[in-house]
C-alpha cells in the first residue's frame, strides 16, 4: 500500500523567506504526483501536477520537483507571503492501486507565514 | 466555470438518521471519487466510480452507499449515520486515465450527534 508522508507537520516562517515542503512515498510506481493548497475549513485547491516522467513543475512563486526513484517531492515557495498560510497537501495516484486511479494523500504541512 | 459542486456544505444529523451528499460535475469526468478528511488521519477513500454504471468500494466503505446513474452525479449516502461518520467529505473527479489533475469539491462538513 502507498504511503504518503509529509515533513514538517507545521511550519512557520518570516514573510520574505524561501521555503521548501517535503514529501515522501513508498512505492515508485506512480503515475503523477500532486500538490494541493487547503484554507481553514475550505477545499481542495490544485497547486501543481508533476506528470512521473517530469522532473519539475513551475507556476508563479511555486516549483515542485519529482524524484521518483528515490520517492521524493519537494514543493518550493519562493518569497513567502502572508497569504501563502495554508495546509499544503501532497497526493501521489499509484500504479499498482487497488482503488483505480486513487490519490494516496499525505496528512500535510501547516503553514504560517508571519508579517 | 463550476467544476464539481457539492451540496449542502454543512449538515448536523442525528444518530440513525439517513441523508444522501451530492456531487456533481460538470466536466464531462469520468473517474469520481468520495474522501473523507479527519484530524491527524489525512484523506481516506471510501467509494469510487470509473464510469456511469461502475462503482467500488475504497478504504473504508463501511456505512456509505454509492450510486452512479449518469457522467455527472456522485451521490454519497449514509443509511444510518454513526457518530464515527461525523467529518468532513470530499468529492473528486478526473478525467479518466492515470496522468490526469483530480479537481475537488468545497466539501460537506458533516456533524453527527
Amino acid at each position: 500500500k502507498q504511503e504518503v508522508t509529509q515533513i514538517p507537520a507545521a511550519l512557520s516562517v518570516p514573510e520574505g523567506e524561501n521555503l521548501v515542503l517535503n514529501c515522501s512515498f513508498t512505492d515508485s510506481a506512480i503515475y503523477n504526483l500532486q500538490w494541493f493548497r487547503q484554507d481553514p475549513g475550505k477545499g481542495l485547491t490544485s497547486l501543481l501536477l508533476i506528470q512521473s516522467s517530469q522532473r519539475e513543475q513551475t507556476s508563479g512563486r511555486l516549483n515542485a520537483s519529482l524524484d521518483k526513484s528515490s520517492g521524493r517531492s519537494t514543493l518550493y515557495i519562493a518569497a513567502s507571503q502572508p497569504g501563502d498560510s495554508a495546509t499544503y497537501l501532497c497526493a501521489v495516484r499509484s500504479l499498482n492501486s487497488n482503488s483505480g486511479y486513487a490519490l494516496n494523500f499525505g496528512k500535510g504541512t501547516s503553514l504560517l507565514v508571519t508579517p | 466555470n463550476a467544476g464539481v459542486t457539492q451540496t449542502p456544505k454543512f449538515q448536523v444529523l442525528k444518530t440513525g438518521q439517513s441523508m444522501t451528499l451530492q456531487c456533481a460535475q460538470d466536466m464531462n469526468h469520468e473517474y469520481m471519487s468520495w474522501y473523507r478528511q479527519d484530524p491527524g488521519m489525512g484523506l481516506r477513500l471510501i467509494h469510487y466510480s470509473v464510469g456511469a454504471g461502475i462503482t467500488d468500494q475504497g478504504e473504508v466503505p463501511n456505512g456509505y452507499n454509492v450510486s452512479r446513474s449518469t457522467t455527472e452525479d456522485f451521490p454519497l449516502r449514509l443509511l444510518s449515520a454513526a457518530p464515527s461518520q461525523t467529518s468532513v467529505y470530499f468529492c473528486a473527479s478526473s478525467s479518466g486515465g492515470g496522468n490526469t489533475e483530480a479537481f475537488f469539491g468545497q466539501g460537506t462538513r458533516l456533524t453527527v450527534v
